[in-house]
């Protein structure tokens, strides 16, 4: 596609479900990021791909959440045994190559919201 | 530890006079240094980095940054606002591994006409 997609675009599920985000980076870029914005809040760091890999997932909140990605394209955001405080926009982007070369541009996804009742 | 301080939570500015958003980070090692852009009802964008080499950095919009290692400051600047630039703005560092990005909490920017 032209851009970052990322589904469902809006996603509602009661406390103590499990949740998956998903993200299609653009076709080619190798580095893939997550983060959330809470409702009138800041951006939060979540992970970082390089490939399919993720060197550093300290930024995930907890050990409910997880992600991977396969094929160097889409990648997976899961949530276990969601709770309140995980309402939040999940922004997803990606580059060509990675944030530390100087020309490299990210580009977001308009996001998942997600709520929890 | 990595950090970013962005010490306006707003500003407010009149079209067609310059305009600064300020951004302090700290950091282990070189500094990788990001502006981000949240339109209201739109997406975030990535406006400039600073990797290496020239202070001053160039971004999209007319926006440029200056890298000040001194003063560890990496403030946003535009010469003459637009009120289209009305926006939130994010300061971003990543961390001394460069695999982790720290934000700054935002600062609201008004251009008013």
């Amino acid at each position: 596609g032209a851009g970052v997609s990322q589904s469902p675009s809006n996603k509602v599920t009661e406390k103590g479900k499990d949740v998956e985000l998903r993200c299609d980076p653009i076709s080619g870029h190798t580095a893939l990021y997550w983060y959330r914005q809470r409702l009138g809040q800041g951006l939060e760091f979540l992970i970082y791909f390089q490939g399919n890999s993720a060197p550093d997932k300290s930024g995930l909140p907890s050990d409910r959440f997880s992600a991977e990605r396969t094929g160097e394209s889409v990648s997976t955001l899961t949530i276990q045994r969601t709770q309140q405080e995980d309402s939040a926009v999940y922004l997803c982007a990606s580059s060509i190559v990675a944030p530390t070369t100087d020309t490299d541009t990210q580009y977001f996804g308009p996001g998942t919201r997600l709520t929890v009742l | 530890a990595q950090s970013v301080a962005q010490p306006e939570d707003q500003v407010n500015v009149a079209e067609g006079n310059p305009l600064t958003v300020k951004c302090t980070y700290s950091v282990s090692g070189n500094p990788y240094l990001f502006w981000y852009v949240q339109y209201p009802n739109r997406g975030l964008q990535f406006l400039l980095k600073y990797i290496t080499g020239d202070n001053l950095v160039k971004g999209s919009y007319g926006f440029e940054a200056e890298f000040n290692k001194s003063q560890t400051s990496f403030h946003l600047k535009k010469p003459s606002a637009l009120v289209s630039d009305s926006a939130l703005y994010f300061c971003a560092v990543m961390g001394y591994n460069f695999n982790k990005f720290y934000f700054g909490s935002g600062t609201k920017l008004n251009v008013k006409p």
